[in-house]
């Protein structure tokens, strides 16, 4: 069946503009994170949506970056006024269940470049 | 804070020759322990997890982790790498306490093989 998905595959932007990075989970799964994969740095959990609602977003790095997630399916990732240090693989991963120990499926991240 | 460290940032081999990947993480409760794989060019997926039983847990592709609770290690190995295992592996643990679903990942381990 279909896999993670995620729009776009790259994103050259620059300083100072908004942009919108979406992800598609698998069909049925409840849970959604966003990761952010810097090279050196592994990967970072930026937010977890159980549904639509989000439990966790501790990982946020400035009140720059936003998520939401409608209809326990799509989720976007918002990052406002990019920066330099945006610059960074984005990834999404999807779960059946928030329940401990269930696989992460990642889709294949998105590449930010902010000029 | 909760962390996972992967002291190994690069490893070169030959062929044939064994590994072993370090992972410690630093949590004082029950976890869920993951290594993942990322190959050139794929997404990141999944290779073993531990959720309790055997300490000694199998995963694909002749891959092997062994949980030390009292060294809080997950550490991975295999007897014989071949070409085709050169990727970069992530150590991630989650608590197993309700309520808790965020995952923790390592910075990753680089590994070459050499024909």
């Amino acid at each position: 069946g279909a896999g993670v998905s995620q729009s776009p595959s790259n994103k050259v932007t620059e300083k100072g503009k908004d942009v919108e990075l979406r992800c598609d989970p698998i069909s049925g799964h409840t849970a959604l994170y966003w990761y952010r994969q810097s090279l050196g740095q592994g990967l970072e959990f930026l937010i977890y949506f159980q549904g639509n609602s989000a439990p966790d977003k501790s990982g946020l790095p400035s009140d720059r970056f936003s998520a939401e997630r409608t209809g326990g399916s799509v989720s976007t990732l918002t990052i406002q006024r990019t920066q330099q240090e945006d610059s960074a693989v984005y990834l999404c991963a999807s779960t059946e269940s928030p329940s401990r120990g269930h696989e992460q499926y990642f889709g294949p991240g998105t590449r930010l470049t902010v000029t | 804070a909760q962390s996972v460290s992967q002291h190994n940032h690069h490893v070169i081999l030959s062929e044939a020759a064994s590994l072993e990947l370090g992972c410690n993480y630093s949590y004082g409760g029950t976890v869920n322990l993951f290594w993942y794989v990322q190959y050139p060019g794929q997404h990141l997926q999944l290779l073993l997890k531990y959720f309790s039983g055997d300490p000694l847990v199998k995963g694909i592709k002749g891959f092997e982790a062994e949980f030390i609770k009292s060294k809080f290690s997950f550490n991975l190995r295999k007897p014989s790498v071949q070409w085709s295992d050169t990727a970069e592996y992530f150590c991630a643990v989650t608590p197993s306490a309700s309520g808790t679903y965020k995952y923790i990942f390592g910075t990753g381990t680089r590994l070459k093989v050499l024909a």
